[in-house]
């Protein structure tokens, strides 16, 4: 695609629920990158994937935080029995190679938990 | 723990004006870079330079670095309202794969 895409762009959910966030990458990158930030904040490294695969997930916060990646492409961020301070804007980037070299982000999704 | 830290947290100046942003981090790095970002969603990639470069230039933009004292500045010259955003550093250790780490940002305001 033309860039990295993150859908929904807002989420407001109640306290408990699940929530599936999705990141598309740009066609050909082999690294993709999920952070977090919160209002006024910088952001904060949750996992990365080179392929499928995720060789560092030191940064999910919690275990009801996991992710995936299926065919070396889509990315879904889960959070199970949301909190209030998972409140957050969501950001995914791509990389060609997980090789830090410049990373492309998405737009973000916009979590609220009531 | 924390690599990069941009230095000042805000920064409102006139347009036309050069807008001076430091950055400055922990431990030993492959290279540094600079992203914008608009209204708290996603960053753009501004500039990398990379550890063994002391300075580069893009367009407005000029980024040092300075290994020894593990810091980088980003100039914006000759400013305009366009530029309010939010600038982050973001270091690459070394290692190969660990991933970047950004610091918290520099808020932007310029006013027309």
């Amino acid at each position: 695609g033309a860039g990295v895409s993150q859908s929904p762009s807002n989420k407001v959910t109640e306290k408990g629920k699940d929530v599936e966030l999705r990141c598309d990458p740009i066609s050909g990158h082999t690294a993709l990158y999920w952070y977090r930030q919160s209002l006024g904040q910088g952001l904060e490294f949750l996992i990365y994937f080179q392929g499928n695969s995720a060789p560092d997930k030191s940064g999910l916060p919690s275990d009801r935080f996991s992710a995936e990646r299926t065919g070396g492409s889509v990315s879904t961020l889960t959070i199970q029995r949301t909190q209030q301070e998972d409140s957050a804007v969501y950001l995914c980037a791509s990389s060609l190679q997980a090789n830090q070299e410049t990373q492309y982000f998405g737009p973000g999704t916009r979590l609220l938990v009531l | 723990s924390q690599q990069g830290e941009e230095d000042p947290q805000a920064l409102s100046i006139q347009e036309g004006e050069n807008a001076t942003m430091n950055c400055s981090y922990k431990t030993s790095i492959n290279n540094l870079q600079w992203y914008r970002q608009n209204s708290g969603r996603g960053l753009v990639h501004l500039i990398l330079i990379r550890s063994n470069e002391r300075e580069k230039h893009s367009g407005r933009l000029r980024v040092t670095l300075d290994t020894s004292k593990k810091s980088s500045s980003l100039l914006i010259t000759a400013s305009r309202a366009a530029d309010t955003a939010s600038y982050f550093c973001a270091t690459a250790g070394l290692g190969g794969n660990t991933p970047l780490v950004f610091g918290k940002g520099t808020r932007l305001s310029v006013i027309a």
